[in-house]
């Protein structure tokens, strides 16, 4: 069964340093999320694509945060510099819309811990 | 803005009991309302999608029902097993794709 593709599964980091995170979503799906979600809440939406443009970044902080999906396949979410406050998991997501039903699917997430 | 709400926060059953856990929203202008389950540190996996325009989906052991009108949604979990353990999330979708969530419920089934 095909999968939300993300890497790395861990990340750790100190604050002030830039990191990035990688994400391959399902073939053939136009659309694509960046959620934050941390620790005891839900996840909550970063950015999203459809194909390689930017649909809604207004939860997006830009002025460290930065996410691209040049070919409108993959997709990389950076941060720089680090926040100790950006610790949590960072979960990417992609769906395929048919008709009026659309489905996410989540990848396994990548779990940052900023010290 | 869009406030969506789980309760109860945790639940601890016995295996075998039926349960039910609920999802308010504040905005009933809604296009979709889908459940999750999250296991811990893992991704989240879509368990049933309800269209602003239906009553119910049911899959397998799990029944979800949608009453837009009052703005709450009900997860149905029949006959809970260990395995069922895991934190389950409900949130609303709008036209513009964006899905809101709530903080979910950390469901225990104890053996």
């Amino acid at each position: 069964e095909a999968e939300v593709a993300q890497s790395p599964r861990y990340k750790i980091t100190e604050k002030s340093q830039a990191v990035a995170f990688w994400c391959d979503p399902i073939s053939g799906h136009a659309t694509l999320y960046w959620y934050r979600q941390i620790l005891g809440q839900g996840p909550e939406l970063l950015v999203q694509f459809q194909d390689e443009s930017v649909v809604d970044d207004s939860q997006l902080p830009k002025d460290r945060f930065s996410a691209e999906r040049l070919k409108g396949v993959d997709s990389t979410l950076k941060i720089q510099p680090a926040e100790l406050g950006d610790s949590a998991m960072y979960l990417c997501a992609s769906s395929s819309r048919t008709g009026q039903e659309e489905k996410l699917f989540f990848g396994s997430g990548t779990q940052l811990s900023v010290l | 803005k869009q406030e969506v709400t789980q309760i109860p926060a945790a639940l601890s059953v016995p295996e075998g009991e039926n349960l039910v856990l609920n999802c308010s929203f504040t905005d009933s202008a809604i296009y979709n309302l889908q459940w999750f389950r999250q296991d811990p540190g893992k991704g989240l996996t879509s368990l049933l999608l309800i269209q602003s325009s239906q009553r119910e989906q049911t899959s397998g052991r799990l029944n979800a029902s949608l009453d837009k009108s009052s703005g709450r949604s009900t997860l149905y979990i029949a006959a809970s097993q260990p395995g069922d353990s895991a934190t389950y999330l409900c949130a609303v979708g709008h036209n513009t794709d964006k899905l809101i969530f709530g903080t979910g419920t950390r469901l225990q089934v104890f053996p």
